[in-house]
């Protein structure tokens, strides 16, 4: 069965500081992987998506992530955090689909001014 | 706006009575999920459905629980003789069905039971 683990339960950096959100997967196939983020009370919004070709991939909201099969990963970043990107943000996993998912356990997100 | 609804929003039940959660997937959408967040964790697969089909029910506890999308209305994921464990916060997600497409997730209905 898949895994996903997200080694940073909590985050806070600076506005305007770079970002990275680290996210380790366990599947033995090549993965659908995904970066959800979730604000206070709301549900989840889909930032970007992982299927298959470029692995570096563009989402929503200037972020990024970059697909690595040999690390297994699928680190999330920002080049400039602003203060409404405070938030949790979660990895997930897709065995060969793209709605039957294992979730990481979270990062929570805190934005300094 | 047509994204996923949930309803309500917020449920307070005591326990050993029953709770309705309800679910309107996005227009066009034909399959839904649900989902369920514990505190401090991630979310947790329940069960797919589709139009008067349950899928994949393999996240259901045995007991309990059930879900429902009839061919007309909402998906309803009933919880019976709801006991304090099953505080939580349940999503509704839904997508159009074909294997790559994103889910789009509903804002929740937070249970408590009391």
């Amino acid at each position: 069965a898949q895994s996903v683990t997200q080694p940073d339960i909590h985050i806070t950096v600076s506005e305007g500081a770079s970002l990275e959100l680290r996210c380790n997967y366990s599947y033995g196939a090549t993965p659908y992987l995904f970066w959800y983020v979730q604000s206070p009370g709301q549900g989840l919004q889909l930032l970007l998506k992982y299927f298959s070709g470029d692995t570096l991939v563009q989402g929503i909201k200037g972020f990024e992530a970059e697909f690595k099969r040999s690390q297994s990963s699928f680190n999330l970043r920002k080049p400039s955090v602003h203060w409404s990107d405070a938030a949790e943000y979660f990895c997930a996993v897709g065995a060969g689909t793209a709605s039957k998912l294992t979730f990481g356990t979270g990062t929570r997100l805190q934005v300094t001014l | 706006n047509a994204g996923v609804m949930q309803n309500p929003r917020h449920l307070v039940r005591r326990r050993g009575q029953e709770a309705r959660l309800r679910c309107s997937p996005m227009k066009g959408h034909s399959h839904v999920y649900w989902y369920r967040q514990l505190p401090e964790e991630g979310l947790k697969f329940m069960v797919y459905l589709q139009k008067e089909n349950i899928i994949d029910e393999s996240g259901m506890p045995k007991e309990r629980f059930s879900a429902e999308f009839p061919k007309e209305g909402p998906s309803i994921l009933r919880i019976q003789q709801v006991v304090r464990g099953d505080s939580a916060a349940y999503f509704c997600a839904s997508s159009p069905g074909q294997f790559n497409s994103p889910l789009h997730f509903g804002n929740g209905t937070r249970l408590t039971v009391t």
